[in-house]
């Protein structure tokens, strides 16, 4: 059974289209986290929840809305896309915020290309 | 401003070590961890530190010195598998992971 699992894997959509990305875990981990990593490899952190309340909501476009309707589940829909929304996105899983905690379990990421 | 700074690329022959470096700057400290990610796959986790000092795990090894803002990741005996990107992350004050862009290891026959 995957830990962290995602889906679609790939998503190839046109500017201006609106797409989801479904996030499931099965750890029980109780914090759950969108990234985005760009063309330069960079993680940057969207969004996270823990047990279903949003507790990180960085500088992201309100194009972005991640909706978590229980602990194991962080869906990111994402409207009116852009070019620069092109990226990886990867879904993360943590038993909590603290530091020893903290070790994220990562799905496999959704590679979304906006023509 | 937070800022991790790691080597772009690093090439190193099969069965040889290899030390990848990583210096951070966050506002506040609460561990640095590393972690690998094999082309167009996630990152998964390698270690972590919150004491100065070398933990070692089998064939790899980190090191941080929380005066100097410096980590690093040590590869022993080589293996061609090695070959990943591997991403250094300063947990700051808030708890929140600063990543680096990562350091891609090549490694040669």
């Amino acid at each position: 059974d995957t830990a962290v699992s995602q889906t679609p894997k790939y998503l190839v959509t046109q500017m201006g289209n609106d797409k989801s990305i479904k996030c499931e875990q099965n750890l029980g981990h109780d914090t759950m986290y969108w990234y985005k990593q760009d063309s330069k490899k960079f993680l940057k952190i969207m969004f996270s929840y823990n047990n279903k309340e949003l507790i990180i909501n960085e500088t992201v476009p309100n194009r972005f809305s991640p909706k978590s309707p229980d602990k194991a589940h962080l869906n990111l829909h994402i409207n009116s896309l852009e070019l620069g929304d092109s990226a990886v996105y990867f879904c993360a899983s943590s038993h909590g915020t603290g530091t020893g905690a903290n070790v994220l379990t990562f799905g496999a990421g959704s590679r979304l290309t906006v023509l | 401003g937070q800022n991790i700074d790691q080597p772009t690329e690093m090439t190193a022959t099969e069965g040889a070590i290899v030390q990848i470096n990583c210096t951070y700057q966050t506002s506040g400290f609460n561990g640095l961890f590393w972690y690998q990610q094999h082309a167009g796959e996630a990152p998964t986790f390698l270690s972590y530190n919150v004491l100065d000092g070398l933990e070692e795990k089998g064939r790899f090894s980190s090191f941080l010195s929380r005066s100097k803002g410096y980590s690093y990741l040590l590869l022993k005996e080589l293996q061609m598998k090695d070959s990943a990107s591997y991403l250094c992350a300063s947990m700051d004050s808030n708890y929140q992971l600063i990543w680096g862009a990562g350091t891609k290891l090549i490694i040669k026959p």
